[in-house]
């Protein structure tokens, strides 16, 4: 049973562009929560998404992040025109149900790095 | 400001001997508090959990104390052995249920053979 799958691992982007970053949950797990780890920093609550349904982003930035859980597919976490601090490791986390962190698999991350 | 520390990036203990992981938090408001640990390409997997309505929680090698009027969580491992090391997180919530857990910087164990 795969875990919780994420790419690219890393990511280089110049300022500017656009980064996309993947998460297929576990089999069986229709819930998807997007983590971010800013350098020195703990991991924070970005967005919780069910199946084609964002839940909670009140972790979220305002502005250039967005995502999204299609029917079909992976998660996609997309960041508009990347700024150096947007450089950080994003984890993505699933669950079978709407659960508490301790209940989540986390994937592995994508290290994300804007020169 | 970050309302959960934890002051030692790292730490370096004898395989066999404990390994002390120290953690602090400043609001008064977190009544639960996880630790998890993260190897390297791997995601963060969860160890153990603590409330408030205990100071101590064991389970196996590992045991988690919580001082409540210090506002100081730490993390013990008996015996240590190679395959703990790792990167610990603390974490804390005033509830869990959600996904408001505040992280702290996680502090990078190595045991040594």
């Amino acid at each position: 049973n795969a875990g919780v799958m994420q790419n690219p691992r890393h990511l280089v982007r110049r300022r500017g562009q656009e980064a996309r970053l993947r998460c297929s949950p576990m089999k069986g797990h229709s819930h998807v929560y997007w983590y971010r780890q800013l350098p020195e920093e703990g991991l924070k609550f970005m967005v919780y998404l069910q199946k084609e349904n964002i839940i909670d982003e009140s972790g979220m930035p305002k502005e250039r992040f967005s995502a999204e859980f299609p029917k079909e597919g992976p998660s996609i976490l997309r960041i508009q025109q990347v700024v150096r601090g947007d450089s950080a490791a994003y984890f993505c986390a699933s669950s079978p149900r709407r659960t508490a962190t301790y209940e989540q698999y986390f994937g592995p991350g994508t290290r994300l790095t804007v020169t | 400001d970050q309302q959960v520390k934890q002051n030692s990036p790292s730490l370096s203990v004898q395989e066999g001997r404990i390994s002390i992981l120290n953690c602090d938090y400043t609001n008064s408001m977190f009544d639960y508090f996880l630790w998890y640990k993260k190897y390297p390409a791997e995601g963060p997997t969860f160890l153990i959990s603590i409330s408030s309505i205990k100071d101590k929680n064991e389970d196996g090698r590992f045991t988690v104390f919580l001082n409540k009027s210090a506002k100081h969580l730490s993390l013990h491992i008996v015996p240590s052995q190679p395959g703990d090391s790792a990167v610990y997180f603390c974490a804390a919530s005033g509830d869990n249920y959600g996904q408001n857990f505040v992280f702290g910087p996680g502090t990078r164990l190595s045991v040594l053979p």
